[in-house]
């Protein structure tokens, strides 16, 4: 039930596009994105729901296609603060719960 | 707005002991959920609570318990230690513990377990 996400790591230079990958082998109702710097709390980026809403940061773009269960998050024009690892939590089902699944992360690291 | 706090940030335990973690969730939000984070495994649920009630449980054994008070701060406990245990634990909060509503995570609690 754990997504996958895809690739594991990614290393980029500075103004360098990335796509980071989240797949489900259920159907997904909700797709949560955030990023976590060594040693800190997971930063909310962008939720992605069933039905096309999306809530998050202005600069952080991301899809949602719920017929291949996937949501793909786009990070364009890459900078340092850029690094850290991203994980996918998914949730499944619309009901009353915040039960999420998370993927096993993809190490971005942005050099000069 | 003040974000979600947890209590302590560090922990060092032997094994056999129990120890109890706090989190204090976003003001006005009800639903505070835990997460234990390893290398190994990555970010694992553990238990949510919703207005001081447990409304859902993943796979960790019954050593692992918490509760929700009723201004939605919450506590975990892991009774009798294993090594295994050693890892960052995580809450988050969101306001109303819907599948679309957005979780904070606090700063965690690193525990090590000797």
């Amino acid at each position: 039930q754990q997504p996958v996400q895809s690739p594991q790591a990614v290393i980029l230079r500075e103004g360098e596009d990335a796509v980071i990958n989240c797949s489900s082998s259920k159907a997904l109702y909700s797709v949560h994105w955030y990023r976590q710097k060594h040693g800190e709390a997971p930063v909310f980026l962008m939720i992605l729901l069933k039905g096309g809403e999306q809530k998050g940061h202005e600069k952080i773009s991301a899809s949602f296609n719920e017929k291949k269960q996937q949501s793909s998050l786009y990070l364009t024009a890459s900078q340092l603060s850029y690094s850290g690892t991203y994980f996918c939590g998914t949730g499944y089902g619309s009901g009353n719960t915040g039960k999420l699944i998370f993927g096993q992360g993809t190490t971005l690291q942005v050099k000069p | 707005k003040a974000g979600v706090t947890q209590t302590p940030r560090y922990l060092i335990k032997t094994r056999g002991q129990q120890v109890t973690l706090s989190c204090s969730p976003i003001s006005g939000h009800r639903s505070v959920s835990w997460y234990q984070q390893t290398p190994g495994q990555g970010l694992q649920f553990l238990f949510e609570y919703f207005s001081e009630t447990q409304r859902n449980k993943g796979n960790f054994p019954g050593r692992f318990s918490g509760r929700q008070f009723s201004n939605s701060r919450s506590e975990m406990n892991v009774s009798t230690l294993e090594l295994g245990d050693s890892a960052l634990y995580l809450c988050a909060s969101s306001g109303g513990g819907l599948t679309t509503d957005t979780q904070y995570f606090g700063p965690g609690t690193r525990l090590t377990v000797l």
